[in-house]
């Protein structure tokens, strides 16, 4: 079964600096999606970056890029110029081509600091 | 704006009482999702619908139900909820995922409690 990995249970950051959330998870599968989810304190999860694994190609979305290594399985977000804003559990999570089902991560705690 | 609801953001039931919780979309899209999230942890999915089509998690406990009763509604019934049933639960919904890879949307959440 896939699994999803994340090593940080919780990371913080001073306003306007740059954090790294890794994620590593696990497949014998080609065709997958990875996701990074945010969810701040009572509030709905939205999505934040997804990646193909057949791009090559990091994604990015403004202030957020990933470094995603595919041999090595690994999925990392980059947060550049930390917003207050920014703070929120953050999930990785995996999607097998063509299937419904999200495997997630159990989250990244991410504290902005003023 | 076009979204998914959840009613009510907050439950409370006694327990053994049945209780249902509510999830609808203006999206249009053909899958529904609950999810169980406790307390710090990740979401768990327990249960899907591919339009009209219910596709059960292995290990959701007998105790959860759901109901699709049109496109823009899901339910969930939790028969007889235990203390161990207190959580947040989440819908999700997304278009057809045969596609590739579409993004679920999440609904804000109800949080139940079990007295």
């Amino acid at each position: 079964a896939q699994t999803v990995t994340q090593s940080q249970p919780e990371m913080s950051v001073q306003e306007a600096e740059t954090v790294t959330l890794s994620c590593t998870y696990d497949t014998s599968e080609s065709d997958y999606y990875l996701f990074w989810y945010k969810q701040p304190p009572s509030r709905q999860m939205i999505l934040v970056i997804r990646q193909e694994a057949y791009k090559q190609q990091n994604a990015t979305e403004n202030r957020f890029s990933v470094n995603f290594q595919k041999a090595a399985k690994s999925f990392s977000l980059k947060i550049s110029d930390s917003q207050l804003g920014d703070a929120a559990m953050y999930f990785c999570a995996y999607r097998e081509g063509g299937s419904e089902k999200l495997v997630f991560g159990k989250g990244t705690k991410l504290t902005v600091n003023p | 704006d076009a979204m998914v609801i959840q009613n009510p953001r907050y439950q409370v039931t006694q327990f053994g009482k049945p209780v249902t919780l509510s999830c609808s979309q203006t999206l249009n899209h053909n899958v529904m999702y609950w999810y169980q999230q406790k307390s710090s942890q990740a979401p768990k999915l327990l249960f899907h619908y591919y339009d009209k089509d219910f596709n059960n998690e292995a290990d959701t406990p007998d105790n959860f139900q759901s109901r699709r009763p049109n496109t823009s509604f899901c339910f969930l019934d939790i028969r007889s909820p235990g203390l161990g049933d207190a959580a947040m639960y989440l819908c999700a919904t997304s278009r057809d995922p045969s596609g590739r890879g579409h993004t679920q949307y999440f609904g804000p959440g109800t949080r139940l409690t079990v007295l």
